[in-house]
């Protein structure tokens, strides 16, 4: 039973327009939600957070969106540039650890 | 700052053969983690560790086994590699008073197993 989806395993997007990733869960007990940005060949680093109390977090051209009533959350990548694809993957935190997805990768054309 | 590394960065295995992977950070963190990582499966988590000393079974455990018998070691064995041991793994590690459980990666081990 897998308890963070993201159900699209891929997306591509122009440059300059926006990228739109999005995530699903099922436990409503996770009280933090994580980003990761995956390049190949290499470790997962960390993208953005947001806590289960909020709504939004801004960081530069990345925020993450949070409906705790859908538990659903979406990072909105403005502007996409080519530098941004790679593979993005969401977690949950519970009790300490981390919940991943399954990853979407992401295309950026020029 | 080295942060989180791996070794070895490839391995290919025999049936049945054994090996250990290490990884080793310098950040003095408290909590490390074992994942793997297989093709539309995302990362999942092996064992991890809450400190020296300690270790405890993730989501897929078994077939690994772990030690930390440093702070800043965290082994994970394979006593009888099987063809399903194929994977990415990574070691990951966190500070305790960390305010959102942000890991932080080393660069992975790619393990094939024959």
């Amino acid at each position: 039973d897998q308890q963070v989806k993201q159900n699209s395993p891929s997306l591509s997007v122009q440059e300059g327009r926006i990228s739109i990733l999005n995530c699903d869960y099922t436990n409503s007990m996770f009280d933090y939600f994580l980003w990761y940005k995956k390049y190949p060949a290499e470790g997962p680093t960390f993208l953005i957070s947001i806590s289960s109390i909020k709504d939004k977090n801004e960081d530069g051209r990345f925020t993450v969106f949070l409906n705790k009533s859908a538990k659903h959350l979406s990072l909105h990548i403005v502007p996409s540039q080519p530098g941004d694809s790679a593979v993005y993957f969401c977690a949950a935190s519970a009790w300490g650890k981390l919940i991943f997805g399954q990853g979407t990768t992401l295309q950026v054309k020029p | 700052n080295a942060g989180v590394t791996q070794t070895p960065k490839f391995r290919v295995l025999k049936t049945g053969q054994s090996m250990t992977l290490l990884c080793a950070q310098d950040m003095n963190h408290e909590y490390m983690y074992w994942y793997r990582q297989d093709p539309g499966m995302g990362l999942r988590l092996i064992h991890y560790s809450v400190g020296e000393g300690t270790t405890a079974k993730g989501e897929v455990p078994d077939g690994y086994n772990v030690s930390r018998l440093k702070k800043q070691n965290f082994l994970l064995g394979l006593e009888s590699a099987a063809p399903s041991q194929t994977s990415v793994y990574f070691c990951a590690s966190r500070p305790s008073g960390g305010i959102n459980y942000e890991q932080y990666f080393g660069p992975g081990t790619r393990l094939t197993v024959t």
